[in-house]
């Protein structure tokens, strides 16, 4: 069975402040793909990354930066010197790349980041 | 990306009442796939929308309260029939380009807010 568990259902920062996304998954699939999403209050599901199982290469992209450890099952997100503007709630995700599940994405719980000024 | 639309964006139904969900995607695509979200909940796959066949229903899900059509690769609908007020969700239409390992982006349209009371 697949499954994605992220524990913080709730963060709050202050603007500038460092904040980690914790995402934890569960598979038995070889090949698999994780997601990052982003939801603002308007609902939209804006798509962050996607990272293959094969490829455990850290990737960074502006502020936002992603630590895939393969060992640990895990999938971390962290925006750096965070903004007012991240405040959403972020979903972790998981698919399988078997052909009976192409494309059927597995989504943790969420975690709702509130950024302060 | 994808550019994906859906109408309506929002509506307040009755209760035993129909809506139809309208996916509208600007390009060709392998699948397309609806997706519930309860208020406070994560995203649930409803079902795969297959183009020339019918659709594939995930456990909980079937076809009589959610008729799905694909009639082409850019376009499907999504019906709650017969709806009360647990029906009351976002749905979102979702699509995956291409196949294999090498392709395996998923984006989301902008979700329809359903109400019913």
């Amino acid at each position: 069975a697949q499954k994605v568990t992220q524990a913080q259902t709730e963060i709050s920062v202050v603007e500038k402040e460092d904040v980690t996304l914790d995402c934890v998954y569960e598979t038995r699939d070889t090949t698999y793909y994780l997601f990052w999403y982003k939801q603002p209050p308007s609902g939209e599901l804006v798509f962050l990354i996607r990272r293959n199982s094969f490829d455990e290469q850290n990737e960074i992209s502006g502020r936002y930066s992603w630590n895939f450890q393969k060992s640990t099952s895990s999938f971390n997100f962290t925006i750096t010197a965070s903004q007012v503007v991240d405040s959403a709630v972020y979903f972790c995700a998981l698919s399988a790349d078997q052909p009976n599940q192409g494309g059927k994405l597995i989504f943790g719980q969420g975690t709702e980041l509130s950024v302060k000024p | 990306s994808a550019v994906i639309s859906q109408k309506p964006s929002r509506d307040i139904c009755q209760r035993g009442t129909s809506l139809t969900i309208q996916c509208q995607v600007d390009s060709q695509v392998t699948m397309m796939f609806w997706y519930r979200q309860q208020p406070g909940q994560s995203l649930t796959l409803i079902a795969t929308a297959n183009q020339g066949s019918e659709a594939t229903y995930e456990s909980g899900f079937v076809i009589d309260k959610f008729p799905i059509s694909r009639p082409n690769l850019t376009f499907s609908t999504l019906t709650v029939s017969n709806m009360s007020p647990e029906d009351s969700s976002i749905y979102l239409c979702s699509v995956r380009r291409g196949s294999g390992s090498s392709y395996n982006e998923q984006f989301f349209g902008p979700g329809t807010r359903l109400t019913v009371l």
